[in-house]
């Protein structure tokens, strides 16, 4: 069953906009990690968020972590035409990871 | 480091045979895990295995075998093929478990007639 669920489904930008993609998830969780996906190929880790944490930066992206509310948020920022891919969060248990449906993030240029 | 490779990149199987996909990684991690990928449903756990000699059933597992004779190695094998396999596996590793990052390969996209 989908732990984590991003929200929206699918996103249009123009470059240079700012692109936030959402994760809820249901139960109390050791981390959450954000994951991209370019169409075909595999999956790629962007930023791991511990529990304790409430908010992590890794260039032009940001992500936050409200336990109390069960969510995450992924912020990327000026985004480019290469950030065009889906993007996955997943949820850590203390069991094998458990990824939500993902977010298609399309930067027109 | 290759970092994760799987072997065969596309694959076509007529109901009923049997396969075996592989997954090996160079990096020695202790923690490999296989994914399948089907449109609209995001990644779902097929089996996992937290070092050579360990595995376990992930959410679905029915219909695939996995054995870890080696920390390198992890192959799925799908014992009857059916229709329903039909879909994109990815295989996965880490250092030591779920709460790192993880490695993906490249996948293996199947079809099973």
């Amino acid at each position: 069953s989908q732990q984590g669920e991003e929200d929206p489904q699918a996103l249009s930008i123009q470059e240079g906009e700012n692109a936030t993609m959402n994760c809820s998830y249901k139960t109390s969780i050791n981390n959450l990690q954000w994951y991209r996906q370019n169409s075909g190929r595999g999956l790629v880790h962007l930023i791991l968020i511990r529990s304790n944490e409430r908010e992590k930066h890794s260039g032009r992206l940001r992500v936050t972590l409200d336990t109390s509310k069960k969510s995450s948020s992924l912020l990327i920022t000026a985004s480019r035409a290469a950030d065009t891919a889906s993007y996955f969060c997943a949820t850590d248990l203390g069991t094998p990871l458990v990824f939500g449906k993902g977010t298609r993030l399309s930067v027109i240029a | 480091n290759a970092g994760v490779t799987q072997t065969p990149k596309f694959q076509v199987l007529k109901t009923g045979q049997s396969m075996t996909l592989q997954c090996a990684q160079d990096m020695n991690h202790e923690y490999m895990s296989w994914y399948r990928q089907d449109p609209g449903m995001g990644l779902r756990l097929i089996h996992y295995s937290v070092g050579a000699g360990i595995t376990d059933q992930g959410e679905v597992p029915n219909g695939y075998n996995v054995s870890r004779s080696t920390t390198e190695d992890f192959p799925l094998r799908l014992l009857s093929a059916a229709p329903s396999q039909t879909s994109v596996y990815f295989c996965a590793s880490s250092y030591s478990g779920s709460q790192e990052t993880q490695y993906f390969g490249p996948g293996t996209r199947l079809l099973v007639l």
